[in-house]
């Protein structure tokens, strides 16, 4: 069974439409988190929540929504896409609060979204 | 803030050859030190980290890294490469506050045959 799993694995889409990328866990994890890789492989954090609540809230543009509608799920939704958020979109996991206690995070294999 | 510097972007290396990653990281205290690989398509998988105690630890697939708090350095060695450990390798830092670990921008491993 995959531990980190997230959907769908790429994603091509036209400019301004609204798309959902899913992610769910299955380690019993209190933290998840939406990590973005530029295409430099540069990896930025975007969110995290713990125990469904979010806890980490970076500078993102408001069209990027997370929701987490229990603690194995972290969705993103994006609206309006714009060329600049192709990206490679990591969802992942760990038991704790991952920085703060020096946690492992658990990866999943990303999504590649390409804005059109 | 804490902040985590890789300054290779890429690195070559012929197999069978050793391997040594730089990193080196800003941090007021003792920092949670970790190293992740991304293979191809892939996400990032852990392959050692620091926490405290023995500053050389030893993680998976042969690799090993050392803290010196001296250099605020956490360099990850393996002393012989294989083909299959061609990918990108993360440094990150954690702890003290920091609800998420900050992480390198990667440093791109190629290992010729």
């Amino acid at each position: 069974d995959t531990a980190v799993s997230q959907t769908p694995k790429y994603l091509v889409t036209q400019m301004g439409n609204d798309k959902s990328i899913k992610c769910e866990q299955n380690l019993g994890h209190d933290t998840m988190y939406w990590y973005k890789q530029d295409s430099k492989k540069f990896l930025k954090i975007m969110f995290s929540y713990n125990n469904k609540e979010l806890i980490i809230n970076e500078t993102v543009p408001n069209r990027f929504s997370p929701k987490s509608p229990d603690k194995a799920h972290l969705n993103l939704h994006i609206n309006s896409l714009e060329l600049g958020d192709s990206a490679v979109y990591f969802c992942a996991s760990s038991q704790g609060t991952g920085g703060l206690l020096g946690e492992k995070l658990f990866f999943g294999s990303g999504t590649q979204l390409s804005v059109l | 803030a804490q902040s985590v510097t890789q300054p290779d972007i890429h690195i070559t290396v012929s197999e069978g050859a050793s391997l040594e990653l730089r990193c080196n990281y800003s941090y007021g205290a003792t920092p949670y030190l970790f190293w992740y690989v991304q293979s191809p398509g892939q996400g990032l998988q852990l392959l050692l980290k620091y926490f405290s105690g023995d500053t050389l630890v030893q993680g998976i697939k042969g690799f090993e890294a050392e803290f010196k708090r001296s250099q605020s350095s956490f360099n990850l060695r393996k002393p012989s490469v294989h083909w299959s450990d061609a990918a990108e390798y993360f440094c990150a830092v954690g702890g003290g506050g920091s609800y998420i670990p900050t992480f390198g921008r990667g440093t791109s491993l190629i290992v010729h045959p």
